[in-house]
């Protein structure tokens, strides 16, 4: 089926640890976006990838490092893995481009989210 | 910067209840404006979208116009289910500066008993 697809689903690391949270699309989509949700904070993006070779800082990107490896994919690196990462994190795409307005109707289409806890 | 401000919840309801969540906010230029659903253990969904102003979205029995001129985005259904349990989220798009940063408010619990 058509769509975002991250693995792991869930996942358990110990403090300091690391671990590379792995997105992938295949519906030919420019634009690629790692978010986290925390409760009663909605949704804060981390990086974000406009195109392919691209990759730029959202609201919160301490702690984390991407990677476009390709058009379809876009993985999120934690390198040493703190408590206050815990969270659920979601993988988006969109067709947008960085020029024009295409796509600006379209909206994102979400992975359904890898659940981390760091103990 | 642009900004989504929804009401806080949970909205707690009953079945065939009429649901309004309130939706506002601020952006530069001509935003498109969305509302995206999260049932549990799942990633947001697309429900509905308004590209410009007095569009109407609908979807599902969902509905809600882009209103410039008090800058909202209300949410409204007739009837709520109890399939209907879920988040929601307010969204805009921008297109100013070329880059499309979505931003989403803190999400609307709903809770519809039977």
């Amino acid at each position: 089926n058509a769509g975002v697809t991250q693995t792991p689903k869930f996942q358990v690391l110990k403090t300091g640890q690391s671990m590379t949270l792995q997105c992938a699309q295949d519906m030919n989509h420019n634009s690629m976006y790692w978010y986290r949700q925390d409760p009663g904070m909605g949704l804060r993006l981390i990086y974000y990838s406009a195109s392919e070779g691209t990759t730029d800082k959202g609201e919160v990107p301490n702690g984390y490092n991407v990677s476009r490896l390709n058009k379809r994919e876009f993985s999120l690196r934690l390198e040493s893995a703190a408590p206050s990462q815990t969270s659920v994190y979601f993988c988006a795409s969109t067709p947008f481009t960085a020029r024009g307005t295409f796509g600006l109707d379209y909206g994102y289409t979400f992975g359904s989210g890898t659940r981390l806890t760091v103990v | 910067g642009d900004s989504v401000t929804q009401m806080e919840g949970p909205v707690t309801l009953s079945e065939e209840a009429f649901l309004t969540i309130n939706c506002t906010y601020t952006a530069t230029g001509y935003p498109s404006l969305f509302w995206y659903v999260q049932y549990p253990g799942e990633g947001l969904q697309l429900l509905l979208k308004a590209t410009k102003a007095d569009d109407k979205g609908s979807n599902k029995g969902f509905e809600a116009t882009y209103r410039k001129e008090t800058t909202s985005f209300h949410l409204e259904k007739g009837s709520v289910q109890v399939s209907d349990s879920a988040v929601y989220f307010c969204a805009l798009i921008s297109a100013s500066g070329g880059s499309y940063i979505p931003t989403f408010g803190r999400g609307t619990s709903l809770i519809v008993h039977p």
